[in-house]
C-alpha cells in the first residue's frame, strides 16, 4: 500500500525556538496533505489542510502564524511550530492519500515536547 | 455538533472473545465512508476497515466486520476472538463528499475507545 513518512518521530526542544515537522509521501504524488494534532488520549484534530502550491486552509482557532505550513512539492509537506511554548507539546500527524474505497495514509507521527 | 461519536471512553474484554465498539455519525451529505483505526500506545494509525455509504453489505476485513445500519447512522466495529494484541485504542473516522473534492481524504474522528484485552 500506499506509505506515508513522517520525521522526526520525536523531538524536543527549548521554549521559545521553532521546530520543522516532515511529511513525504513516498510512492505517490499527493497534492492535498492534513496536518491532524493529539492530545494524550484524546481524539485526532484536524488542523489543516496543506495544498501543493498555494496556502494552506487552517481550520477555525488554528493559529496561521504559529503553525505554518509549506507544500512545496507534489511529496512533502512540512509543518513548523514557531515559537514553542510548552502547551504546544502534543503528538502530530499527518495524512494523504486515500481515493474512493481506500483509505487516508498516515505518517508515524511526531511526539514534540517543549521545555 | 460532532459528527462523529464513541460512546465507550474504555472497554475490557476476555481473551477470545468478541467485542463490539460503537460509532454514530452524522451527515447530510449522500456520499460519504466511514473507517476504524487502531492506534497502539507508539501512535501510529494503523487503517482496519472501511464502509461506504453505498456499500449494500456490511465490510469484513479478517476478524473485523462493521455492522453498518445506514437509517440509524450507526457503524459499529465488531472484533472477533480478541487478542492481547488488540488492546489499543480504536478510532471510527467519517470522510464526506464525493472523490475530486478539494477536501477529499480529510478525516472527522470520534473521540476514541480504549480497549483492553484481558488473558
Amino acid at each position: 500500500g500506499a506509505v506515508v513518512s513522517q520525521h522526526p518521530s520525536w523531538v524536543i526542544c527549548k521554549s521559545g525556538t521553532s521546530v520543522k515537522i516532515e511529511c513525504r509521501s513516498l510512492d505517490f504524488q499527493a497534492t492535498t496533505m492534513f496536518w491532524y494534532r493529539q492530545f494524550p488520549k484524546q481524539s485526532l484534530m484536524l488542523m489543516a489542510t496543506s495544498n501543493e502550491g498555494s496556502k494552506a486552509t487552517y481550520e477555525q482557532g488554528v493559529e496561521k502564524d504559529k503553525f505554518l505550513i509549506n507544500h512545496a512539492s507534489l511529496t512533502l509537506s512540512t509543518l513548523t511550530v514557531t515559537s514553542a511554548h510548552p502547551e504546544d507539546s502534543s503528538f502530530y500527524i499527518c495524512s494523504a492519500g486515500g481515493g474512493p474505497n481506500t483509505e487516508a495514509f498516515f505518517g508515524q507521527g511526531t511526539r514534540l515536547t517543549v521545555v | 455538533a460532532q459528527k462523529i461519536t464513541q460512546t465507550q471512553p474504555g472497554m475490557f474484554v476476555q481473551e477470545k472473545e468478541a467485542v463490539t465498539l460503537d460509532c454514530t455519525y452524522d451527515t447530510s451529505d449522500p456520499s460519504y465512508g466511514l473507517f476504524w483505526y487502531k492506534q497502539p500506545s507508539s501512535g501510529e494509525m494503523i487503517f482496519l476497515i472501511y464502509q461506504g455509504s453505498y456499500d449494500q453489505q456490511n465490510a469484513t476485513e479478517g476478524r473485523y466486520s462493521l455492522n453498518f445500519q445506514k437509517a440509524r447512522k450507526s457503524a459499529n466495529l465488531v472484533i472477533s476472538a480478541s487478542q492481547l494484541g488488540d488492546s489499543a485504542m480504536y478510532f471510527c473516522a467519517m470522510r464526506e463528499g464525493p472523490a475530486g473534492g478539494t477536501s477529499y481524504g480529510k478525516l472527522t474522528f470520534g473521540q476514541g475507545t480504549i480497549l483492553t484485552v484481558h488473558p
